[in-house]
């Protein structure tokens, strides 16, 4: 069965980095995009951007440029969201979701602690 | 970027009723819309895509529709594991955006 399986979640100081990381099975890793959402507690999603799993080529939403980076691992059908220089407000659940429109297939999210 | 304006907020109803989540774009977005429904401390799941086209899986009283640019799910006969927050979703045009969410309470 298709999965998206993510890494645990993370503690961080301003000012750190975080990888997190988005494992894909049950399907041809290039056969779809990846997306990634945020969701702070108690809000709605907002959408990051997206990364072509053929091409490589990545899409950011105007609030996620920068400090954000989708980068993928093909051969271990593995997404990767890094996000540099933490800022209090980075403090959310990150999901990725299988699409390159409606999203199918969620990870079960990552939650990201920032706190000094 | 295209505005998804979702009600209500919250709603409360009983087993067996149906009920109503609305979306408002703000401009025409061609019937690229989708529903997610959330769950507390889960993932969005898919409900419905297109608009109206029902995802592999999600039960038959789950639907979609439109007129115009307003969007609307409908969940008939209630059940009390549709309790859950639901969203929509544009993806017609970059950035995707999502409405702001409705709660759904089953008394």
């Amino acid at each position: 069965q298709i999965q998206l399986v993510q890494s645990g979640p993370e503690v961080k100081k301003p000012g750190e980095s975080v990888k997190i990381s988005c494992k894909a099975s049950g399907y041809t890793f290039t056969q779809a995009g990846m997306q990634w959402l945020k969701q702070a507690q108690g809000k709605s999603l907002k959408w990051m951007g997206w990364i072509n799993t053929n091409t490589g080529k990545t899409t950011y939403a105007a609030d996620f440029t920068g400090r954000f980076v989708f980068s993928l691992e093909t051969s271990a059908s593995t997404a990767y969201l890094q996000i540099t220089n933490l800022k209090n407000e980075d403090m959310a659940t990150y999901f990725c979701a299988r699409g390159d429109w409606e999203l199918d297939y969620w990870g079960q999210g990552v939650m990201v602690t920032v706190s000094s | 970027d295209i505005q998804m304006t979702q009600s209500p907020a919250s709603l409360s109803a009983s087993l067996g009723e149906t009920v109503t989540i609305e979306c408002l774009a703000s401009e025409d977005i061609y019937s690229n819309l989708a529903w997610y429904q959330q769950k507390p401390g889960k993932s969005p799941q898919l409900l419905i895509y297109d608009a109206s086209s029902l995802q592999d899986g999600v039960p038959s009283r789950f639907s979609g529709s439109e007129s115009g640019t307003q969007y609307s799910l409908e969940i008939n006969s209630l059940q009390s594991e549709d309790a859950a927050t639901y969203f929509c979703q544009q993806h017609h045009d970059y950035p995707f955006t999502f409405g702001s969410g409705t709660k759904l309470e089953i008394k």
